[in-house]
């Protein structure tokens, strides 16, 4: 079946260095993805969301880009801080559904 | 504003034990989920309701049930529990408008089956 998934299951940076985190998606339906930080211990926490219409958003210190082409889409966070250390979910929704498919992760480490 | 509040935090049950995990948001959301997350793995849909009165399974509901008797209210019943429903546990509500869809969630319950 269509599905979301990550390319890397962990990415290690130093504090400082931007970090591009991956996430591949099948469905071409899809319209709507979202990422999620989810710290060691707690629940995911929302973080930025772009809609199929846009091929870029940005918000404080991160940036999603989305290539409907490749069906590939990217997390950017500037200037790594050891507090973005956390598994980063990708998630996605195609139109009229009320069920988002979430990706398996990717472990951030950042090293001070 | 406490969002969505999940208890208890931590559970250990007996193999065929049953138990409520109960979930309450005060964000007046419409969506509410449940998923379970087991180590190293992302987040399966076990259940989810659109609205007060109307609940719908998800990917992965054996051995669970739900109810929606209020916009606040979102339990998940477990059921003869067994070891493979060791896991930690998320509730999670939305609201859909614009094309957007934010969840919000819980901390989480932390159950082992033992």
């Amino acid at each position: 079946g269509e599905s979301v998934g990550l390319h890397l299951p962990t990415l290690s940076v130093q504090e400082g260095d931007n970090s591009i985190i991956n996430c591949a998606y099948s469905n071409s339906a899809s319209d709507y993805f979202i990422w999620y930080k989810q710290e060691s211990g707690k629940g995911p926490q929302f973080i930025i969301d772009i809609r199929s219409n846009m091929d870029k958003r940005q918000g404080q210190r991160v940036t999603v880009l989305l290539n409907k082409t490749v069906k590939h889409l990217s997390l950017q966070i500037a200037a790594t801080q050891p507090g973005d250390s956390a598994v980063y979910f990708c998630a996605e929704r195609s139109g009229g559904s009320y069920i988002p498919t979430f990706g398996r992760g990717t472990s951030l480490i950042v090293h001070p | 504003n406490a969002g969505v509040t999940q208890t208890p935090k931590f559970r250990i049950l007996k193999i065929g034990q049953s138990m409520t995990l109960q979930c309450t948001q005060d964000m007046n959301h419409n969506y509410m989920y449940w998923y379970r997350q087991d180590p190293g793995m992302g987040l399966k849909l076990i259940y989810y309701s659109v609205g007060a009165g109307i609940t719908d399974k998800g990917e992965v509901p054996n051995g669970y049930n739900v109810s929606r008797s209020t916009t606040e209210d979102f339990p998940l019943r477990l059921e003869l529990a067994a070891p493979s429903q060791t896991s930690v546990y998320f509730c999670a509500s939305s609201y859909i408008a614009g094309g957007r869809d934010i969840q919000y969630f819980g901390a989480g319950t932390r159950l082992s089956v033992l």
